[in-house]
């Protein structure tokens, strides 16, 4: 079955540091790879989505890359900002999925002032 | 734009009992998805409905059901509920079912005493 890892539980970084947070799956390569935010006791928030023939999206301050060679997908925060921290949860979606997304355990982000 | 929408937000249920979560999606939203989140094991996929049918389910035991009306609002039922079944209840509405990022409620948290 598809196994999904974000590798980091934690990380702690510097406010106006770059946040690198890691997405690895193995088998087979989604359709969608998406990244969602979630703040304690609320729901997930959409924040990027990428295709798997693309290579890199962007918005504003966040940068999302997926390799489907190396099975990853890293998720970058620049300039990052205290009200950054939360939980990051990245999730594949494939062709048909019908609402199934399958969800990393996530890594908490922590940007200290 | 309404958001998606959990009732209720706080839910305390005896063992063996039954339960039942509603969600509203965002106005123009026919998918819609249910998560089960707790600490050991994430976000785990239940079912999603679109227009009224059932289209995709999860692995979580018979005890877990849903239903979906003509206006999209969608219920989960959970019967003879277990200690285990305490978690967060997340609901998911999209525009399409696959493709799109999903808009998920703040959720119900649900615990069995």
């Amino acid at each position: 079955s598809q196994k999904i890892e974000q590798n980091s539980e934690a990380l702690n970084i510097q406010e106006g540091k770059t946040a690198t947070l890691t997405c690895n799956y193995t088998n087979y390569s989604p359709a969608y790879l998406q990244w969602y935010r979630q703040d304690p006791g609320r729901g997930p928030v959409f924040l990027l989505l990428i295709r798997e023939n693309e290579k890199e999206k962007r918005k504003e301050r966040l940068k999302v890359t997926f390799d489907t060679t190396l099975k990853q997908s890293l998720f970058h925060i620049t300039a990052s900002q205290p009200a950054d921290s939360a939980t990051y949860l990245c999730a594949l979606e494939y062709g048909g999925s019908q609402g199934n997304l399958i969800f990393g355990k996530g890594t908490k982000l922590s940007v200290k002032p | 734009k309404a958001g998606v929408t959990q009732t209720p937000r706080y839910l305390i249920k005896t063992r063996g009992q039954q339960v039942t979560l509603s969600c509203s999606p965002i106005s123009g939203h026919r998918s819609v998805s249910w998560y089960q989140q707790t600490p050991g094991q994430g976000l785990q996929f239940l079912f999603e409905y679109f227009s009224e049918t059932q289209r995709n389910k999860g692995n979580f035991p018979g005890r877990f059901s849903g239903r979906q009306f003509s206006n999209s609002r969608s219920e989960m039922n959970v019967s003879t509920l277990e200690l285990g079944d305490s978690a967060l209840y997340l609901c998911a509405s999209s525009l399409t079912s696959s493709g799109g990022g999903y808009t998920f409620g703040s959720g119900t948290r649900l615990t069995v005493v």
